[in-house]
């Protein structure tokens, strides 16, 4: 079935430096979201990406998707404490337009003052 | 505020136990999904329901089951509680039935079996 695999799983970085996850899904993907949860708190969607190789940026956050669509990442740069939390991608169950939004394990950030 | 409102929000009971977790989605939001979450783990789709009906199952043990009601609400079933069934269970809400728009979620349930 469909698969979402995350890396790393764990991040430790000083606050300053850079911080990029990597999604990849075994099937081709219509779209991909990303989503971050605090600790104690609640998935928050970020972002959503549909074409081929597009870029998206919200402040220090770059999103990619691969051109092949089976891939993203998300690029933090110069972190700060308050990008502490799990990042999640999560593409649709069935490749297509029905089903559910399956997750990634997530890549959890941890940031050193 | 998501707007997506799950009650309680924890809930501890003993082994071979049922407990029934409840789910307001989104004014508007026809999609209710239900996921669970293990200790650092990531998020396993359980099922969802658009505008009442079952749309699609992922990895949902027998002793589950869920429904969503005419009024849009959900409720998922636990039964026959076992200790790996404690996790924090998250609803999330879209106002479209596929994966393509942004989902919701509340802030979930805790469940603790002992």
């Amino acid at each position: 079935g469909q698969q979402v695999m995350q890396i790393p799983q764990y991040q430790h970085v000083q606050e300053g430096e850079d911080f990029t996850t990597y999604c990849n899904s075994s099937t081709t993907l219509s779209n991909i979201q990303w989503y971050k949860q605090r600790p104690g708190g609640h998935p928050v969607f970020l972002i959503q990406l549909v074409k081929s190789g597009e870029v998206k940026k919200q402040k220090r956050l770059t999103f990619q998707f691969g051109e092949a669509k089976k891939n993203s990442s998300l690029h933090i740069t110069a972190t700060q404490t308050t990008d502490v939390g799990t990042y999640f991608c999560a593409g649709p169950g069935y490749g297509g337009s029905q089903g559910n939004l399956i997750f990634g394990k997530g890549t959890k950030l941890s940031v050193k003052p | 505020d998501s707007g997506v409102t799950q009650t309680p929000k924890h809930l501890i009971t003993a082994t071979g136990q049922r407990v029934t977790l409840r789910c307001s989605p989104r004014s508007g939001d026809l999609s209710v999904y239900w996921y669970q979450q293990s200790l650092d783990q990531g998020l396993q789709f359980l099922i969802q329901y658009y505008n009442g009906e079952e749309r699609a199952k992922g990895n949902i043990l027998e002793r589950f089951s869920a429904q969503q009601f005419p009024d849009l609400h959900s409720e998922l079933n636990l039964s026959s509680l076992e200790l790996g069934d404690s996790a924090l269970y998250f609803c999330a809400s879209s106002h479209s039935q596929g994966a393509g728009t942004e989902a919701f979620f509340g802030q979930g349930t805790r469940l603790t079996v002992v």
